[in-house]
C-alpha cells in the first residue's frame, strides 16, 4: 500500500513569489492535514480538509491556503513568500479525522525562500 | 487552546539503557495520546498511542503511561538501540478540536 506522497521534495523560491505544494494521501483516506515544521516553532497545524471541505484551520495568515480535490488529493498554496516561510511542509492523511485516529505523514516538502 | 510541554528536549543514553520522555498537556478534554518518531529526512510516524480509558500500553520495548489526573503521559523505551535515535513528539488530541497539538520534540541520541 503506497504511503502519503508529497511533491516536490525540495523547492527554492524567491521572496514575493508564490508556491504550490501537492499531497496524495493513502488510498481510501479522506482527510488531509497540513503542518509547517521549523526548528523554532516545531510542528504547527495549518489546515485540514475532509471531502473537499476545509474543516479546521490553524493560526496562519491568509497567504496560506489549500484545497482538496474529489480524489482526496490536496494542494496548499503560499502567496507573497517571505523569508520566514522557509520550512518543511508536512502533509498527513487519515481514514477519517477524529480525535482517535492515527495520522500518516508524508516525507515533506522542504521550501527555502531566498 | 491546548498547551503542551515535552521534556527533556535532548536525551543522550548508552545503548541498552532506558529512556523516558514526558509530555504535559493542559486540556482536560484530551482523550487520545499518541507518540510519533521522526527520523532524519522523514515525516513523523506513529509508534504507540493510548486512549483516555487506559493507564498503560506496551508494545515490545516501547510503552506509554497516562496520568489523566495530573495531565501527563510518558514514553518509555527499554533496551535502547542506535536505531532508536530520532526526534520523538507527543501529540495529545482534544475531543473538541480533533486536531493534535504537537510537543516541541525530544531528540534522543543512543550511543553504541
Amino acid at each position: 500500500k503506497a504511503g502519503v506522497t508529497q511533491t516536490p521534495r525540495y523547492l527554492i523560491k524567491t521572496r514575493g513569489q508564490q508556491v504550490t505544494l501537492s499531497c496524495s494521501p493513502i488510498s481510501g483516506h479522506r482527510s488531509v492535514s497540513w503542518y509547517q515544521q521549523t526548528p523554532g516553532q516545531g510542528l504547527q497545524f495549518l489546515f485540514e480538509y475532509f471531502s473537499e471541505t476545509q474543516r479546521n484551520k490553524g493560526n496562519f495568515p491568509g497567504r496560506f491556503s489549500g484545497r482538496q480535490f474529489s480524489n482526496s488529493r490536496s494542494e496548499m498554496n503560499v502567496s507573497t513568500l517571505e523569508l520566514g516561510d522557509s520550512a518543511l511542509y508536512l502533509c498527513a492523511s487519515s481514514l477519517v479525522w477524529t480525535e482517535n485516529t492515527e495520522a500518516f505523514f508524508g516525507q515533506g516538502t522542504r521550501l527555502t525562500v531566498v | 487552546g491546548e498547551n503542551v510541554e515535552q521534556h527533556p528536549s535532548t536525551l543522550s543514553v548508552q545503548e541498552g539503557d532506558s529512556a523516558v520522555i514526558k509530555c504535559t498537556y493542559s486540556d482536560s478534554a484530551s482523550n487520545y495520546f499518541p507518540w510519533y518518531k521522526q527520523e532524519l529526512g522523514k515525516g513523523p510516524q506513529l509508534i504507540i498511542d493510548i486512549r483516555s480509558n487506559v493507564g498503560e500500553k506496551k508494545d515490545q520495548r516501547i510503552a506509554v503511561t497516562l496520568n489523566k489526573t495530573a495531565k501527563h503521559f510518558s514514553l518509555h523505551i527499554t533496551e535502547t538501540q542506535p536505531e532508536d535515535s530520532a526526534v520523538y513528539f507527543c501529540a495529545p488530541t482534544s475531543g473538541g478540536s480533533y486536531i493534535p497539538t504537537f510537543g516541541r520534540g525530544t531528540s534522543l541520541i543512543v550511543h553504541p
